[in-house]
């Protein structure tokens, strides 16, 4: 199966700033990557798809890059509501799998 | 908005079957553009996948767990259905059920997701 490593597995961001979370395939996965975002006692919300498409309804601030096995999660000037946990997600082989997530906490 | 809502026992023996079902609203699970799936997360630990299963009834196991997995669909009831044999403190998690983007036979992504459900397996 593939692993999705991500990095760091904790990140501490001021509010307002810029947060950049990495996620890297085992082998290569193309642009089948996934970003959500999981908040205590919610249900995980799909922020990406593609690698870099937002899903509906999701803000501006958010933007993922990368191809093969690098990729990126930027969160552009960091609200409040922003901090959470992040994982990621691969959808090129079975079965899926996911990184073994990102903490985006306040500084 | 389609909503996924999580049930069942909170606490299992071990090697008891662990039953869990998850009940689909605002929208059919009949849709031929989804998988149903599940996903578990143990204590401090990453996300596994751990199956997902077609409207039709053809399901799909993760093959860490096959042979104690079987996933099924109640289309009458909108629902899906987890069952996993033999459990053991292994299996302690929060399980989640989800609903998976389909296409050309492939699964892709998680659309929505319910809030999760905690089981523990203990005596």
């Amino acid at each position: 199966e593939i692993v999705m490593t991500q990095s760091p597995a904790t990140l501490s961001v001021s509010p307002g700033e810029r947060a950049t979370l990495f996620c890297r395939a085992s082998q290569s996965v193309s642009t089948n990557l996934a970003w959500y975002q999981q908040k205590p006692g919610q249900a995980p919300r799909l922020l990406i798809y593609g690698a870099s498409t937002r899903a509906t309804g999701i803000p501006a601030r958010f933007s993922g890059s990368g191809s093969g096995t690098e990729f990126t999660l930027t969160i552009n000037s960091l609200q409040s509501e922003d901090f959470a946990v992040y994982f990621c997600q691969q959808y090129t082989n079975w079965p899926l799998t996911f990184g073994g997530g990102t903490k985006v906490a306040i500084k | 908005q389609v909503q996924l809502q999580e049930s069942g026992p909170g606490l299992v023996k071990p090697s008891e079957t662990l039953s869990l079902t998850c009940t689909v609203s605002g929208g059919s699970i009949s849709s031929k553009n989804y998988y149903w799936g599940w996903i578990r997360q143990p204590p401090g630990q990453g996300l596994e996948w751990i199956g997902s299963i077609y409207y039709s009834g053809t399901p799909y196991y993760n093959p860490s767990l096959t042979g104690r997995l079987t996933i099924s669909v109640d289309t009458s009831k909108n629902q899906f259905s987890l069952k996993l044999t033999s459990v053991t403190a292994a299996d302690t998690a929060v399980y989640s059920c989800a609903r998976v983007l389909a296409g050309g036979g492939r699964h892709y992504y998680m659309d929505v997701w319910g809030k999760g459900a905690t089981v523990t397996v203990s005596s």
